[in-house]
C-alpha cells in the first residue's frame, strides 16, 4: 500500500484482556518498528524487525508484550493481560534501508485499558 | 546511550511571529542522523527533515529552516511568520549508526499558534 496501514485505530478493553495491534508496513520495506506513545509523552521504542534477523526486543516493557511479523511483511504486537499504565497510542513505522532515512509512520491504535 | 531533549514542552506565539524549536543530543557516535517530525491533532507523525552528521549545512524549505551545530549538539528548528496551521507537537529524534537505527525520540515541544 502507499502508507503504513495500522488496525484497530481505537481499542478499548477491560483490564487483564489480551489485545492484538496489527501494522500493515509499505510493501517492500524492510525494517518495521513499534514505538508506544503515553498521553503527554514523547514516543518509547518497544521492538525493531529488520529482514529475517531476530528481532530488538530491547524496548518491551515487560514479558505481557511480544511482537511477530510473518513473512516479513504484516507485524502484530500481542499485549496480554493487560494493564491500565498500558493505555497509550501504539505507533508502527517502516522504512527502507539502513540510516534511518525515509521513516514512514501510521496513525497509530489508540488503546485505553479500563 | 543516545538521548534527545527539548527543554521546551510548550511554546505558544500569536500567527506570523517566528518561532525556534530547541533540540539537544546526545550520542557517542560518529554518523548518526536527526530528524524532525510533526505531530498535529490527528495524532499521525509528518517527517520533516532528516539530517546526517557528516552535514552541517542549514537547510531551508519554505518557511522552515533547520539549524545543526556539532559543537553544541543542538539540532534547532525555525518557524518563520508561523500559521495557524503550524500548531502541533512537534519531535525531535536521533538515530545512531549502530543502533539498529531505532529512532529515539525527544519529549516533543507543543507549539500552539494563535490567530
Amino acid at each position: 500500500g502507499a502508507g503504513v496501514s495500522q488496525s484497530p485505530s481505537n481499542k478499548v478493553t477491560e483490564k487483564g484482556k489480551d489485545v492484538e495491534l496489527r501494522c500493515d508496513p509499505i510493501s517492500g520495506h524492510t525494517a518495521l518498528y513499534w514505538y508506544r506513545q503515553s498521553l503527554g509523552q514523547g514516543l518509547e521504542f518497544l521492538i525493531y524487525f529488520q529482514g529475517n534477523s531476530a528481532p530488538d526486543k530491547s524496548g518491551l516493557p515487560s514479558d505481557r508484550f511480544s511482537a511477530e511479523r510473518t513473512g516479513g511483511s504484516v507485524s502484530t504486537l500481542t499485549i496480554q493481560r493487560t494493564q491500565q499504565e498500558d493505555s497509550a497510542v501504539y505507533l508502527c513505522a517502516t522504512f527502507l534501508g539502513k540510516g534511518g532515512y525515509g521513516y514512514t509512520f501510521g496513525s497509530g491504535t489508540r488503546l485505553t485499558v479500563v | 546511550a543516545q538521548k534527545v531533549t527539548q527543554a521546551q514542552t510548550e511554546i505558544s506565539v500569536v500567527e506570523k511571529e517566528d518561532v525556534t524549536l530547541d533540540c539537544v543530543y546526545e550520542t557517542r557516535d560518529t554518523t548518526y542522523y536527526l530528524f524532525w517530525y510533526k505531530q498535529p491533532p490527528s495524532g499521525e507523525l509528518v517527517f520533516l527533515i532528516r539530517r546526517n552528521s557528516f552535514d552541517e549545512q542549514n537547510e531551508i524549505s519554505g518557511r522552515y529552516s533547520w539549524n545543526f551545530q556539532k559543537s553544541t549538539s543542538s539540532f534547532n528548528f525555525t518557524i518563520t511568520a508561523s500559521q495557524v496551521v503550524d500548531s502541533a507537537v512537534y519531535f525531535c529524534a536521533l538515530s545512531e549508526w549502530d543502533a539498529g537505527n531505532m529512532l529515539t525520540f525527544g519529549g516533543g515541544t507543543r507549539l500552539m499558534v494563535k490567530p
